[in-house]
């Protein structure tokens, strides 16, 4: 079965670096994948949407890295800030659906 | 302007009640989701309608049925509430299937 994996600790970073936060999943093959922020009490708001025949998409501050090979997204956010702290959704398309299936998320913690 | 809007935000019934959660999204999208989120925040895709008629359906015990009565509403209606179906209820719209998705704030349902 379909199975996403997003790393389950919270990542802590410093401000001013770079968070880089991982998604990966198993069995099938998606379409796209999107990233989502989630701040607490409130719905997710989409960041990120990036293809399968694309490499990288960037806005702003954030990238996104999507490696079909490997079956894995990568998120990235520099000049990290206090402000940036939430939890991260990995979304990728559920496997011929064209719905996303969402990754339990990661928080992430910005120090200042 | 709302893009999407729940109500009620909060709600608290006892076992064997039935409630309704009411969902409108001014943005003109064609396809809207419902979605539960535990206490663990796995967001799991309950239904979804496309130009009102219901396109995903996942394993989701009868006694939740949803209601699209037109494009831009998609009420959710709960007979019979048990304890395990206490959770944040979120609805989305998104353009078409494939697009990024809008969320409303959340409907926190709480049984007792």
């Amino acid at each position: 079965s379909q199975k996403i994996e997003q790393n389950s600790e919270a990542l802590n970073i410093q401000e001013g670096k770079t968070a880089t936060l991982t998604c990966n999943y198993t069995n099938y093959s998606p379409a796209y994948l999107q990233w989502y922020r989630q701040d607490p009490g409130r719905g997710p708001v989409f960041l990120l949407l990036i293809r399968e025949n694309e490499k990288e998409k960037r806005k702003e501050r954030l990238k996104v890295t999507f490696d079909t090979t490997l079956k894995q997204s990568l998120f990235h956010i520099t000049a990290s800030q206090p402000a940036d702290s939430a939890t991260y959704l990995c979304a990728p398309e559920g496997g011929g659906s064209y719905i996303p299936t969402f990754g339990r998320g990661t928080s992430l913690i910005v120090h200042p | 302007d709302t893009a999407v809007s729940q109500t009620p935000k909060y709600l608290v019934t006892q076992m064997g009640n039935d409630k309704s959660i009411k969902c409108e999204q001014n943005l003109g999208h064609d396809t809207m989701y419902w979605y539960k989120q535990d206490s663990k925040k796995f967001l799991k895709i309950m239904f979804s309608y496309n130009n009102k008629e219901l396109i995903i359906n996942e394993t989701v015990p009868n006694r939740f049925s949803p209601k699209s009565p037109d494009k831009a509403h998609l009420n959710l209606h709960i007979n019979s509430l048990e304890l395990g179906d206490s959770a944040v209820y979120f609805c989305a719209s998104s353009l078409e299937r494939s697009y990024e998705q809008y969320f409303g704030p959340g409907t926190r349902l709480t049984v007792t």
